[in-house]
C-alpha cells in the first residue's frame, strides 16, 4: 500500500458527461500528480499540483481540469468524455525535495 | 526532449532463470533521475528504485539488481532466479531534478515490458 488513495476505483458513463476523479496524497506529500494509462499512449503526465497551485501541464487535454485543495487532495475533472478518454486515471504523490513518485491504485474510467 | 526506451515489449522466462530488462534514456540534461516501476496484474504501479545521474554505482536488492551506464545512457534491470511472482509490467521512467526541497518532476515513462514467468 502506497499510501495513496483513489476514488472511485471504476467508473463507468456515457459519452458527452463530465466526471471527477479524486486522490489524497500519502501524509505530509505537497506534491501530486495526474498520469493517464492507455494501450495507445501508454503513461503519460497529465498534471502537477504543489502545495495548491499548478506546477506543471503535460498532455492534457482542455476538456480536463485538476484542481489540489487546502487540504492537499486533488480532483481530476474530466469533462464531454469521448470513446478515447477510457483508460487507467493514476495519481501519485511525491515528498517534499525527493523525486520518487508514490502512486495510487488507479481509477478505471470506462466511456461508452 | 526526453525518452526512455524499452525495446523488449514481452519477455518470457521459466523459474530460475535470470532476465534482464532493458532501458535506453535520451536527455539533454546533466542532472536526472531514473527509475523503475513495477505494475503487477492487479494493476497499482510500485516504486522499486531511483538512480541520480551523478551516482553510477550498481545496486542490489535481494535477487533485484540495477545497472547504470552513463557512456551507454542505459539503467537495466535483472532479476536472478525469477520467480511466477515477479510476472507483471516493468516501467523505465526519467525525471528532471525538482526545485530544492520542493516540488519534484514529472514522470516520462518507456512503454513497458511485459515479463512472464511459468513454474
Amino acid at each position: 500500500d502506497s499510501g495513496v488513495t483513489q476514488t472511485p476505483k471504476h467508473l463507468i458513463t456515457a459519452t458527452g458527461q463530465r466526471v471527477t476523479l479524486r486522490c489524497s496524497p500519502r501524509s505530509g506529500d505537497l506534491s501530486v500528480y495526474w498520469y493517464q494509462q492507455s494501450l495507445d499512449q501508454g503513461l503519460q503526465f497529465l498534471i502537477q499540483y504543489y502545495n495548491g497551485e499548478e506546477r506543471a501541464k503535460g498532455n492534457i487535454l482542455e476538456r480536463f481540469s485538476a484542481q489540489q485543495f487546502p487540504d492537499l487532495h486533488s480532483e481530476l475533472n474530466l469533462s464531454s468524455l469521448e470513446l478515447g478518454d477510457s483508460a487507467l486515471y493514476f495519481c501519485a504523490s511525491s515528498p517534499q525535495g525527493a523525486n520518487e513518485q508514490y502512486f495510487g491504485p488507479g481509477t478505471r474510467l470506462t466511456v461508452t | 526532449a526526453q525518452k526512455v526506451t524499452q525495446a523488449q515489449t514481452e519477455i518470457s522466462v521459466v523459474e530460475k532463470e535470470d532476465v534482464t530488462l532493458d532501458c535506453v534514456y535520451e536527455t539533454r540534461d546533466t542532472t536526472y533521475y531514473l527509475f523503475w516501476y513495477k505494475q503487477p496484474p492487479s494493476g497499482e504501479l510500485v516504486f522499486l528504485i531511483r538512480r541520480n545521474s551523478f551516482d553510477e554505482q550498481n545496486e542490489i536488492s535481494g535477487r533485484y539488481s540495477w545497472n547504470f551506464q552513463k557512456s551507454t545512457s542505459s539503467f537495466n534491470f535483472t532479476i536472478t532466479a525469477s520467480q511466477v511472482v515477479d510476472s507483471a509490467v516493468y516501467f523505465c521512467a526519467l525525471s528532471e531534478p525538482g526545485l530544492l526541497n520542493q516540488a519534484g518532476t514529472a514522470l516520462i515513462f518507456g512503454k513497458g515490458t511485459t515479463l512472464s514467468v511459468s513454474s
